[in-house]
């Protein structure tokens, strides 16, 4: 079992539409979770983290954690073609020097 | 004014040579990373420095060796190159990963390919 598992997609979404990115872990000490977005070519940029259960709203981004069930997601409103990017789930542990391990990634295409 | 800068961008090298990769940070940041993303864009850390000291080394071959000479730069020199080293290597800093929830930066990432 991957440390970080997320479907590798692609996840397809009309624009206008809710995108919505799913990722689990398997290491219950864990302590924070981050999303980035990665477009072709180019370098992982961080999104949001989120290290308390519930929700957590950034602009039209909305992190959940659910650390009973051991599941990270996020929410895009209001899809938009410049959101197609691949995007990665990253688990920072607290034990091996609070090493950040990162998802295999979930390619998202939003369609104008 | 890039905020974590690697050179070079593109690097491509014979079987059994050896190369180098630099980075540098002006963020003043006390903790630096490579990670290695592979052709199915699986990210692995390789190392990691805080403040000049090695807090985590994974199982990568030694012909792998990191050396930060300051807390702003962290390199990466790779001996007797293989064809499984093809692949792109990042360099990131965050702030200390022990006081707290930080994200990383990561540089633009240097596309290594051997041949």
């Amino acid at each position: 079992q991957k440390e970080v598992e997320q479907n590798s997609g692609p996840l397809s979404v009309p624009e206008g539409a809710i995108a919505s990115l799913n990722c689990t872990y398997s290491d219950r000490g864990s302590q924070s979770f981050f999303w980035y977005r990665q477009y072709s070519g180019k370098s992982p940029e961080l999104i949001m983290f989120i290290y308390s259960n519930g929700d957590k709203e950034d602009g039209r981004f909305t992190a959940q954690l659910n650390k009973a069930s051991q599941y990270v997601s996020l929410l895009i409103r209001d899809s938009q073609p410049s959101d197609s990017a691949t995007y990665l789930c990253a688990v920072k542990r607290k034990t091996g020097g609070f090493k950040t391990i990162f998802g295999a990634g979930t390619r998202l295409f939003v369609k104008a | 004014d890039t905020a974590v800068s690697q050179t070079p961008k593109y690097l491509v090298t014979q079987m059994g040579n050896d190369k180098s990769i630099k980075c540098e940070q002006n963020l003043g940041h006390d903790t630096m990373y490579w990670y290695k993303q592979d052709s199915k864009k699986f990210l692995k850390i390789m190392f990691s420095y805080n403040n000049k000291e090695l807090i985590i080394n994974e199982t990568v071959p030694n012909r792998f060796s990191p050396k930060s000479p300051d807390k702003a730069h962290l390199n990466l020199h790779i001996n007797s190159l293989e064809l499984g080293d093809s692949a792109v290597y990042f360099c990131a800093s965050s702030l200390p990963s022990a006081s707290g929830n930080y994200g990383y930066t990561f540089g633009s990432g240097t596309r290594l390919t051997v041949v």
